[in-house]
């Protein structure tokens, strides 16, 4: 699991209201991921960054942002949310120099009502 | 496109042995991972595949064929506990990116 925490891991909301996911590692990898996993989807990439303050938009980045102001911790911020966007979580991070393998964090399920 | 497609469901008895296959469509090729997902938690590492061939651990076995784009998580001896979902991902070019598939879901039965 490579020391990978995300917070919080239940989350209940409302339509309009804005989340932050936080999702927190402990051995300094550069690589971090944001994914959701809907049935009949896999898993999908919404953000990824490869480095403090360096970050990308995946494939399904609308209506999120992200941000990483430290090497541990990179945070997922759904501005307003939306019923569309209860999922389940997964933050994943890279393993360390020249390792391709993501591991991922426990997970967090959000539902927006 | 890209595109990576599995089976949806399989069903296999205890202590056969089952292959789970993925067919993929990618922008370049840097590896193939299988991860194994029980209900409720995380994806778990199983396997990468990089070059032509089986790679054996255990009772897993993951095999790769890039021309054909083709692959196959072959599982062996099955206990109760290999009920999961099997999850094949492939890293395109850039190596920032994977995509995954939607993941098969094995139902072992006694």
């Amino acid at each position: 699991d490579a020391g990978i925490t995300q917070s919080p891991r239940h989350k209940v909301t409302e339509t309009g209201t804005p989340v932050t996911l936080r999702c927190h590692q402990t051995e300094n990898h550069r690589y971090m991921y944001w994914y959701r996993q809907d049935p009949g989807h896999g898993l999908r990439l919404i953000h990824y960054s490869y480095g403090v303050k360096d970050t990308d938009k995946g494939e399904v980045s609308d209506g999120y942002s992200v941000s990483r102001s430290k090497t541990e911790d990179f945070l997922l911020t759904l501005e307003s949310a939306t019923s569309s966007q209860t999922s389940v979580y997964f933050c994943a991070i890279r393993g360390l120099a020249g390792e391709e393998t993501q591991y991922f964090g426990p997970g967090t399920r959000l539902l927006v009502l | 496109g890209q595109n990576i497609d599995q089976p949806t469901e399989m069903t296999a008895t205890e202590g056969a042995i089952v292959q789970i296959n993925c067919t993929y469509q990618t922008s370049g090729f840097n590896g193939l991972f299988w991860y194994q997902q029980h209900a409720g938690e995380a994806p778990t590492f199983l396997s990468y595949n990089v070059l032509d061939g089986l790679e054996e651990k255990g009772r897993f076995s993951s095999f790769l064929s890039r021309s054909k784009g083709y692959s196959y998580l072959l599982l062996k001896e099955l206990q109760m506990k290999d009920s999961a979902s099997y999850l094949c991902a492939v890293i395109g070019t850039g190596g920032f990116k994977t995509i995954f598939g939607a993941g098969t879901r094995l139902f072992v039965k006694a």
